[in-house]
């Protein structure tokens, strides 16, 4: 079965600074993976996947993650934080039959 | 291009009501998935259908049924509201629901049942 997990529910940083986000997950089969964000009173918007093509994906303002088989990881980083990132972020894994499963969320706080 | 435009945007239902959302997918999209977002669950995958066929469907119990229109448009109802179906509903269409598509959300109908 698929399965995501999302190391820390709130994750606060200072404008400027490095943001990481961190996503584990388990698949029987090789998986698609998505990063999505949610700003608040909104539906969710995509910021990178991965599809099996290069394993450093870039995505939209400035995000990008690594797929890392061995360690079931697929982080997401940005090198310096803007106040406008400040939402909540959705790590995904496709599932065997259709849709996704999505892990519990990080909400990312920007300081000042 | 318009994007997912989902109706009513708030609901409020009492328990054992049933209730229907709406759902009108970017044009030319002809999947159209739904999610539950709760505080305590997260984000589950409800059902998508493709051409007016549910093609797949996650774990939630026959209470929690759709439907897709010619025009791709789609509804999902919720027969016997529990409190516990208190949730915001988010659909997502894509071209053609390929596991490696993009997924495009609309802002969500939030239930509420009293």
């Amino acid at each position: 079965a698929q399965s995501v997990t999302q190391l820390g529910s709130h994750v606060s940083v200072s404008e400027g600074a490095l943001v990481l986000l961190r996503c584990n997950y388990s698949s029987s089969v090789p998986p698609y993976l998505f990063w999505y964000v949610q700003y608040p009173n909104q539906g969710l918007q995509l910021l990178l996947k991965y599809t099996s093509a290069a394993t450093l994906v870039k995505g939209i303002n400035g995000f990008e993650a690594e797929f890392k088989k061995s360690e079931t990881s697929f982080h997401l980083t940005k090198p310096s934080a803007h106040m406008s990132d400040a939402a909540e972020y959705f790590c995904a894994v496709t599932r065997p039959f259709g849709g996704l499963t999505f892990g519990k969320g990080t909400l990312l706080t920007v300081n000042p | 291009k318009a994007g997912v435009t989902q109706t009513p945007r708030y609901l409020i239902k009492t328990r054992g009501q049933q209730v229907t959302l709406s759902c009108s997918p970017i044009s030319g999209h002809r999947s159209v998935s739904w999610y539950q977002q709760t505080p305590g669950q997260g984000l589950q995958f409800l059902f998508e259908y493709f051409s007016e066929t549910q093609r797949n469907k996650g774990n939630f119990p026959g209470r929690f049924s759709g439907r897709q229109f010619s025009n791709s448009r789609s509804e999902m109802n919720v027969s016997t509201l529990e409190l516990g179906d208190s949730a915001l509903y988010l659909c997502a269409s894509s071209l053609r629901g390929g596991a490696d598509e993009k997924l495009f959300f609309g802002s969500g109908t939030q239930l509420s049942v009293l």
